[in-house]
């Protein structure tokens, strides 16, 4: 019940294109859905969040879109860029008395000129 | 500014070594976090730091000791590591602990050491 189960394991898309993951969850005491980007060898960093009282959250080409009922949020990438390409996280956080998270398993995103 | 600083940023220890790893932050976050991760992996939850107590251990070997000197600083202890332990090792830190909870309390990590045990 912990589970955010992740989609699709890895995806490419062309240049200008949408990029598109998907992520569900079972556990209702999720209260926080945000989106981490990673670059190799780097750290995980936030990229965007989303509660869920909110259908769709927008932040520049990065758009979440959250359906409660169905207990699924995706995110969607706006006119792809090389630049993008990276491995995207999806989490759930719950409240354990601190920011408790459970990731999705990944997301390789490549991004052709 | 929501930094977390960890250093170094490259380590390479043999397996009869004692390190530590250190992670930083100045943003008045009261939870910080350890973790592992894997090549190709999400990040696996090592310990949990709130208000300088620890709050979470994962069932973690005790090769592995934790360590928050003050609010700021969290050090991670490496005594007679094995192979298999060769990662990344991720600090982060979210703002709040056990009092004044919000629901948009998330994490923040730092770039992560690159472990590699010989």
């Amino acid at each position: 019940q912990q589970q955010v189960k992740q989609s699709p394991q890895s995806l490419i898309v062309q240049k200008g294109g949408i990029s598109i993951i998907n992520c569900a969850y079972e556990n209702t005491a999720f209260d926080y859905f945000p989106w981490y980007q990673q670059f190799p060898g780097k750290g995980p960093a936030l990229l965007i969040a989303i509660r869920p009282d909110v259908s769709e959250k927008k932040e520049g080409r990065f758009t979440i879109s959250f359906n409660k009922s169905a207990k699924q949020f995706s995110l969607h990438i706006m006119d792809s860029q090389p630049g993008d390409s990276a491995t995207y996280f999806c989490a759930a956080k719950w409240d354990s008395g601190y920011s408790t998270l459970t990731f999705g398993k990944g997301t390789m995103l490549l991004v052709s000129p | 500014d929501t930094e977390v600083t960890q250093t170094p940023k490259h380590l390479v220890m043999g397996m009869t070594n004692k390190k530590s790893l250190k992670c930083e932050q100045h943003m008045g976050h009261r939870a910080m976090y350890w973790y592992k991760q894997k090549a190709k992996k999400p990040p696996e939850l090592m310990f949990v730091y709130s208000y300088e107590k620890l709050s979470i251990n994962e069932s973690v070997p005790s090769r592995f000791s934790p360590e928050c000197p003050n609010s700021s600083l969290l050090n991670l202890h490496l005594h007679a590591l094995q192979p298999e332990d060769s990662a990344l090792y991720l600090c982060a830190s979210s703002p709040k602990g056990l009092a004044g909870f919000q629901a948009t309390d998330t994490q923040y990590f730092g770039p992560g050491t690159r472990l590699t045990v010989l």
